[in-house]
């Protein structure tokens, strides 16, 4: 069975500091991956998703970066974090094609983040 | 544009049935998707409709009326485990051809005993 892992599961940064947090997906190989963020009040917002190694879309233009060296990993940064950086950040995968059951996303832990 | 919209609260009885709506207006429509996420955690999937009707999976049950733009999500035999954020979201395939879910901003259910 496939599984998602997200690292860390919480963190405090202070404003101006970097980023990375990593997402890893088992038991499936070339899935596609979303990066999504939730802010309090807010819905689910897209902001990047690939759908091979080396392909980034990004959907909301901002200071955060997504990259995926590997197959199943997927990792968001960002160089300089702002307070409205701050959120619940959830890391998604499918198998993809043109089946709905394929196109199916399945949510990772999350992390929280929050910039101070 | 796209524009999905449910209440921001209900609140049922334990044992009861419970109905919540979405709605939708959005540009490009390739499914409807139902989330249910407990507080703190990341959601989980619930179901999904392409064609209009109703889809049954246990004590949830979720309606589809492409024409109405309109999707509802029915919770029958409410436990308090239930208690959690249900969340819609439209599928459809972007001009690169990939598949993205935009969300509602979800619907807070309160069981109460």
């Amino acid at each position: 069975s496939q599984t998602i892992h997200q690292w860390p599961a919480t963190l405090v940064q202070p404003v101006g500091s970097p980023l990375s947090l990593e997402c890893t997906v088992e038991g499936t190989s070339n899935p596609n991956l979303y990066w999504y963020r939730q802010a309090a009040g807010r819905g689910l917002q897209l902001l990047f998703y690939s759908v091979g190694i080396g392909q980034i879309s990004s959907e909301v233009p901002q200071n955060l970066s997504a990259s995926r060296p590997q197959d199943r990993q997927f990792i968001l940064s960002s160089k300089k974090l702002l307070l409205s950086d701050s959120g619940f950040y959830l890391c998604a995968w499918s198998v993809g094609g043109r089946a709905l059951e394929q196109e199916t996303q399945y949510f990772g832990p999350g992390t929280r983040l929050l910039v101070l | 544009g796209q524009n999905i919209d449910q209440p921001t609260e209900m609140t049922a009885t334990e044992g009861a049935i419970v109905q919540i709506n979405c709605t939708y207006q959005t540009s490009g429509f390739n499914g409807l998707f139902w989330y249910q996420q407990h507080a703190g955690e990341a959601p989980t999937f619930l179901s999904y409709n392409v064609l209009d009707g109703l889809e049954e999976k246990g004590r949830f049950s979720s309606f589809l009326s492409r024409s109405k733009g309109y999707s509802y999500l029915l919770l029958k035999e409410l436990q308090m485990k239930d208690s959690a954020s249900y969340l819609c979201a439209v599928g459809r395939y972007s001009g690169a051809g990939s598949y993205q879910l935009t969300f509602g901003k979800g619907t807070k259910l309160s069981v109460i005993p």
